[in-house]
């Protein structure tokens, strides 16, 4: 009955090196999503994956950004040559099948871009 | 594209009300209300979908309306617990896209 789980909480990285986010959604959720939140501001949409569908990368700020999610579950954010406005808190969110359904959130990456 | 909430930000007593408003350019088919408490994840409160259906937790009401493109959550009565930023996520169609407005911080005082 776990919530949605993301790894590491904290992350402090030094520019110019690559990073990965992990995202395990709640089991059975068919739809996840990435989203970044930059201090005091609003949700910004990265990526989305339903299903076995091609996932919806129209979010995503720089080819430098990449995310993948294996079988169906798990989900990985790569961010690679780390810039200094990389930095933010970085929420994975979970649904299920039916599109009336509420997003369930994970508690968040914060990265540190020294 | 990115909905507009109003106010930015309001402080009330404990007890008063207050009234969030998410308003778009756009039509929508959709709009989610949520509340961030700091350092956590944001948490569901609300769906209002186009042709009147809601899904939400009891005590929080909401409206929407969809000719005037806007949808407003009514907190009535507040507890201190109310305290956090709302954000509106709206969804111009049937898809699963949301586009989030930039939150309303709402301080509750005792």
């Amino acid at each position: 009955g776990a919530g949605v789980s993301q790894s590491p909480s904290n992350k402090v990285t030094e520019k110019g090196k690559d990073v990965e986010l992990r995202c395990d959604p709640i089991s059975g959720h068919t739809a996840l999503y990435w989203y970044r939140q930059s201090l005091g501001q609003g949700l910004e949409f990265l990526i989305y994956f339903q299903g076995n569908s091609a996932p919806d990368k129209s979010g995503l700020p720089s080819d430098r950004f990449s995310a993948e999610r294996t079988g169906g579950s798990v989900s990985t954010l790569t961010i690679q040559r780390t810039q200094q406005e990389d930095s933010a808190v970085y929420l994975c969110a979970s649904r299920s099948g039916s599109s009336y359904n509420e997003q369930f959130f994970g508690p968040g990456t914060r990265l540190t871009v020294l | 594209q990115q909905p507009v909430q109003s106010p930015q930000a309001v402080i009330l007593r404990e007890g008063e009300d207050a009234v969030i408003n998410c308003s778009s350019s756009k039509a929508l088919y959709s709009v989610h209300w949520y509340r961030q408490k700091h350092g956590e994840a944001p948490v569901f409160l609300m769906i209002l979908l186009k042709g009147g259906e809601q899904k939400g937790h009891e005590k929080i009401s909401a409206s929407f309306n969809e000719k005037k493109q806007q949808s407003s959550l009514y907190l009535t009565a507040s507890q201190l617990s109310y305290s956090g930023t709302y954000f509106c996520g709206t969804g111009p169609d049937s898809n699963y896209q949301l586009i989030w407005g930039a939150g309303t911080k709402l301080i509750i005082k005792p």
